[in-house]
């Protein structure tokens, strides 16, 4: 199985920009990046999901590495709402729909 | 927003007993699935149902476990006799078909918090 590397924990001040990085050296080709992440008490949700360029929506940007081998998860401007675990996922071709879960990075943000 | 609904938000049963876990997915999605968080522990994959049937399930998803889609709206996750490590976080998600396989994103419920006593 493809595979993620993701810090446990970081942590970032509101209304700043958070960076959450994700190592997946054993991509290929057609595997898909995913974001979700699981606030406090809730189901995971969904956040951004991305290939090889570089996407954006009304949550997060995703900024993948030209090599495909590591991403980042950018929140522009953190909230207190915002401190949830994230997790990164790869999304492969031949994997079926199934959602793998690894650890995730647990963000708390400071008032 | 339509979202994915799920009942109750917390079932306690004991050891032995059947339950049902009921689960609501979005109108228009037609792909179903069920996950589980233990306690402390990651968010695991259980079964996934598209077209009435299983289409993946885990090593988790035993005989113990079924999946039934009753009418057109509900989604339940049933097991027959409970153990106590079956107590857990029960998640359901539904996601629809206008994606590929590896780029559609899950919508997930609120969750049931199963104990078995």
């Amino acid at each position: 199985d493809a595979k993620t590397t993701q810090p446990n924990s970081m942590e970032s001040n509101e209304e700043e920009p958070v960076h959450l990085p994700c190592n997946h050296s054993t991509i290929s080709g057609t595997d898909y990046i995913h974001w979700y992440r699981q606030l406090p008490s809730q189901g995971p949700e969904y956040v951004i999901h991305g290939l090889t360029s570089n996407v954006n929506n009304r949550m997060a940007s995703l900024a993948i590495a030209e090599d495909r081998k590591s991403s980042t998860l950018i929140l522009h401007r953190a909230t207190l709402r915002d401190a949830a675990v994230y997790y990164c996922i790869l999304r492969e071709d031949n994997a079926g729909n199934m959602l793998t879960f690894g650890g995730g990075t647990r963000l708390m943000v400071k008032p | 927003e339509p979202e994915v609904t799920q009942t109750p938000s917390h079932q306690v049963t004991q050891m032995g007993q059947e339950v049902i876990l009921r689960c609501v997915p979005i109108s228009n999605h037609l792909y179903f699935y069920w996950y589980r968080q233990i306690l402390g522990q990651k968010v695991e994959f259980l079964v996934s149902f598209y077209n009435n049937e299983i289409s993946e399930k885990s090593e988790i998803f035993d005989d113990q476990f079924s999946v039934e889609r009753p009418d057109g709206s509900n989604f339940t996750l049933k097991i027959r006799s409970t153990k106590l490590e079956d107590s857990a976080m029960y998640f359901c998600a539904s996601s629809t078909r206008d994606r590929g396989r590896n780029e559609g994103e899950q919508y997930f419920g609120p969750g049931t918090r199963l104990t078995v006593t």
